[in-house]
């Protein structure tokens, strides 16, 4: 599985985006990225995942460069409760386990 | 529908004691995980399950023991305590999608074991 980048912490406002950034650019061609969340120390929760085309659910969006070597996962309107460790994930084909890295800790404030 | 459950929540135990932690999945998953996580850092993976009665070493086996005999539980076992594992343990579950070459796979976590060992 393709390693990843990511920034050990960032801030952000309440009420704004968040923007976190991802790199991968070992990432093959049938490797998904995915986005996970930690809050306090609860079990991981899935947030989005994609191949090479955005994509938006309820809790985020996900912007894939077209090279497919970095992502942003961004939190449209960022609340108190988003304060979290955000992991990013690169995986091949099913099977695989989940390398979680130390991830970016995001502190949301008010 | 609970999702993935752990039991218990929270134990202490003696250098050299035994336990078994268990894992439960109401969702019909194929594939179930454990993993460790020490504090400050990201999650490593124990053992894993591709399906009832088949389990299969992750990064860090060591001191462990696993067994997959009904699809909807895995079991992680400490035959014998140390102090170096002392962590929170999670478990995941998920289902490999049907279509080959594709790797979607969402894992679904338990709310975790938080182990002491003295």
């Amino acid at each position: 599985d393709a390693k990843t980048t990511q920034p050990t912490s960032m801030d952000c406002a309440e009420g704004r985006a968040a923007n976190l950034p991802c790199n991968h650019s070992t990432i093959s061609g049938n490797e998904y990225v995915y986005w996970y969340r930690q809050i306090h120390s609860q079990g991981p929760q899935y947030i989005i995942h994609g191949l090479k085309n955005n994509e938006t659910n309820e809790m985020a969006s996900l912007i894939i460069t077209e090279d497919r070597k970095s992502s942003t996962l961004i939190l449209p309107h960022a609340t108190l409760r988003d304060t979290a460790v955000y992991y990013c994930i690169v995986r091949g084909y099913y099977g695989q386990n989940f390398v979680f890295g130390p991830g970016t800790r995001l502190s949301v404030l008010p | 529908n609970a999702g993935v459950t752990q039991t218990p929540k929270f134990r202490v135990l003696k250098t050299g004691q035994s336990m078994t932690l268990l894992c439960a999945q109401d969702m019909n998953h194929e594939y179930m995980y454990w993993y460790r996580q020490d504090p400050g850092m990201g999650l490593r993976l124990i053992h894993y399950s591709v399906g009832e009665g088949t389990t299969a070493k992750g990064e860090v086996p060591d001191g462990y023991n696993v067994s997959r005999l009904k699809k909807q539980n895995f079991l992680l076992g400490l035959e014998s305590a140390a102090p170096s594992q002392t962590s929170v343990y999670f478990c995941a579950s998920s289902y490999p999608t049907p279509l080959a070459g594709e790797s979607k796979e969402t894992q679904y976590f338990g709310p975790g074991t938080r182990l002491l060992v003295l």
